[in-house]
Parts: C-alpha cells; sequence; structure tokens
C-alpha cells in the first residue's frame, strides 16, 4: 500500500524560529493532505495539495508540493507556542484509503 | 450538528473482555475510518469503509473486527482484547479525496 515517510520525529525550537516537517513517497501521489493534532486532541485538517509544484500559505504556514508529486513539506515561519503539536502528513490511496505519515512533534519553548 | 461522535471516551478492559467502540456520523459522508494511535506511531490505519455495505483491511487489523452498520455508523469490535491494544482509537469520516473529520478519541486500556 501506500507509505509516506515523515522526518523529522521531533523538533524543539525556540519561539520565533522556523520549523519545516517533510514527507516523501517512493510513488507519485494524488494528492497530500496536512493535519495538526494538539496535545491530547484530535488530528485537525490543514490544507489539500492536488497540483505539481504547488505552493499554499495560511498565515505563517506554507505547504508545498513537489513536482514529481513524491513530496511534500509544511514550513512554519517564527513559531509561536500556540504551534505546538503533532503534524502530520496523508495520502489517499484506492477506495479513498487514507493513510498518515508518523508525524513530527514539535514543541515550542519560551 | 454534531460532527464525529464517538463512545465512550474512556474505558478499561481486562484481557480477554471483548467490547465494541461505535461511531456516528451526521455529516453524509460514503468513507468512514478507523485508527490507533500508539506514542511515537503516528496515525494507523486498522479498517476503513469506503461506503455503505463494504470494508477493507488497512496496516493494523489483527485483532479487529468492524461493522458498517449503515451510512451514519461504523463500530469497531475487540473480540478478546489484549495489553497490546492499549490505545487510542479514532474514527473518521470524509467524502472522496477530501478532508477527513475526526472523532474526539477512545482513550482504551487493556490490564
Amino acid at each position: 500500500g501506500q507509505q509516506v515517510m515523515q522526518i523529522p520525529q521531533y523538533q524543539h525550537v525556540q519561539e520565533g524560529e522556523d520549523f519545516t516537517t517533510y514527507c516523501n513517497s517512493s510513488t507519485t501521489l494524488s494528492n497530500i493532505q496536512w493535519y495538526k493534532q494538539r496535545p491530547g486532541g484530535h488530528p485537525v485538517f490543514l490544507i489539500q495539495l492536488v497540483k505539481s509544484g504547488e505552493v499554499k500559505k495560511q498565515k505563517r504556514l506554507t505547504f508545498q508540493f513537489g513536482e514529481a508529486k513524491k513530496n511534500s513539506s509544511l514550513h512554519i515561519t517564527a513559531t509561536q507556542t500556540t504551534d505546538v503539536g503533532t503534524y502530520f502528513c496523508a495520502v489517499t490511496g484506492g477506495g479513498n484509503k487514507l493513510t498518515f505519515g508518523t508525524g513530527t512533534q514539535l514543541k515550542v519553548e519560551l | 450538528n454534531a460532527g464525529v461522535t464517538q463512545t465512550p471516551k474512556f474505558q478499561v478492559l481486562k484481557t480477554g473482555q471483548s467490547m465494541t467502540l461505535q461511531c456516528a456520523q451526521d455529516m453524509n459522508h460514503n468513507s468512514m475510518y478507523w485508527y490507533r494511535q500508539d506514542p511515537g506511531m503516528g496515525l494507523r490505519l486498522i479498517y476503513y469503509s469506503a461506503s455503505e455495505g463494504t470494508t477493507d483491511k488497512g496496516e493494523v487489523p489483527n485483532g479487529y473486527n468492524v461493522s458498517r452498520l449503515n451510512k451514519r455508523e461504523f463500530s469497531l469490535r475487540l473480540e478478546s482484547a489484549a495489553p497490546s491494544q492499549t490505545s487510542v482509537y479514532f474514527c473518521a469520516t470524509s467524502r472522496v479525496n477530501t478532508e477527513a473529520f475526526f472523532g474526539q478519541g477512545t482513550r482504551l486500556t487493556v490490564v
């Protein structure tokens, strides 16, 4: 089945520093989604990328889909304590099967 | 609208006991999913249902069964609970190739 590798597993940053998490697939993806899960909460959808080379922004968050549609990244500029949580990428396969990456846990220190 | 409702929120089972986790959605979505989440393991797909009347295995189906009772409800059953099934279980729903909506989760401990 479709698998995505997500790195890094953990990231500690000082507030104000930037943060990036990456998802990589060995196969071409039809789309990729990103989710955020706050500690103790459930995953919440952030965005979906569909087109090759697509770049989307949500305030301080920038999402990219690779030209070959095999990788994606989420970049947060000037992190804040409200960014704390785990960020997941997810891909859709046959039968609308939704598979998640292993996630990147972000901790932000003052 | 409640969205995606999971019951119960917490459960403690003894090894060998059985139980059913319930999930109901009022979003009129065709697809429904069950995931388990363990520390450092991300969200692993147990079973999913692309539409009413169909179910398929995910990455970790062993020890579980599911029933798609109707379009709204998708239940997960543990026939004989084991300590390795201690986890947080999430139900989710979606339309085709669109965002998934999650329930609040069920925190299950098997002792």
